[in-house]
């Protein structure tokens, strides 16, 4: 069975400064890997996606991920925080069984932007 | 506009009632998915439908129910057998199974 793994529960950093949100699975094969970001009270929305390819992920809002799979990451990053940055973010793999398809969640990074 | 809707946002329930949650889709997917997220938790799959007439139990299907009579609805029920059901709900679609999924904006499930 696959998992997700994102270490840090709680980031602060500075509006103008880069963000990095660390993401490791665990999934036996080549996994779907995904980036949602939630706004308090709302639902999810998808920044970015990998299914296969170019390794480095291109999303909305100016995020970007890079999948590395020697260390089984999938990190979100992005070069300059905007104060409507701040959010939760979760990372979700996807399982390929055609009969069981699955997305399994992590618990989430919670995002703060100070000015 | 297409999208996915739930409602009610705020929902409460006394003991022993069952509640139903809506979830409406007009993105023309077939699959539909329910999710219960707690805080500090993610998100646990309780039930999908890959499609019309037919749906699969999730990690967390005891005391819920669902039904998928239609390919744009799939309501949840949290019946009284649930002890613990103040969460927030989410509904999400994909066109089908192992597609990308959309999430709608939530339901909040309180007990009186």
């Amino acid at each position: 069975a696959q998992s997700v793994t994102q270490p840090d529960i709680h980031i602060t950093v500075s509006e103008g400064a880069s963000l990095e949100l660390r993401c490791n699975y665990s999934y036996g094969a080549t996994p779907y890997l995904f980036w949602y970001v939630q706004s308090p009270g709302q639902g999810l929305q998808l920044l970015l996606k990998y299914f296969s390819g170019d390794t480095l992920v291109q999303g909305i809002k100016g995020f970007e991920a890079e999948f590395k799979r020697s260390q089984s990451s999938f990190n979100l990053r992005k070069p300059s925080v905007h104060w409507s940055d701040a959010a939760e973010y979760f990372c979700a793999v996807a399982s390929l069984s055609v009969n069981d398809y699955k997305l399994s969640f992590g618990a989430g990074t919670t995002v703060t932007v100070r000015a | 506009d297409g999208g996915i809707t739930q409602s009610p946002k705020y929902l409460f329930r006394k003991e022993g009632q069952n509640v139903t949650l809506s979830c409406e889709q007009n993105l023309n997917h077939d699959a539909m998915y329910w999710y219960r997220q707690d805080p500090g938790q993610g998100l646990r799959l309780i039930y999908y439908s890959q499609i019309v007439n037919d749906f699969q139990k999730g990690d967390i299907a005891e005391g819920y129910s669902v039904s998928r009579e239609k390919k744009e609805s799939f309501p949840l029920t949290v019946t009284s057998a649930q002890k613990n059901p103040t969460a927030f709900y989410l509904c999400a679609s994909s066109r089908y199974n192992q597609e990308t999924q959309y999430f709608g904006p939530g339901t909040r499930l309180l007990v009186l």
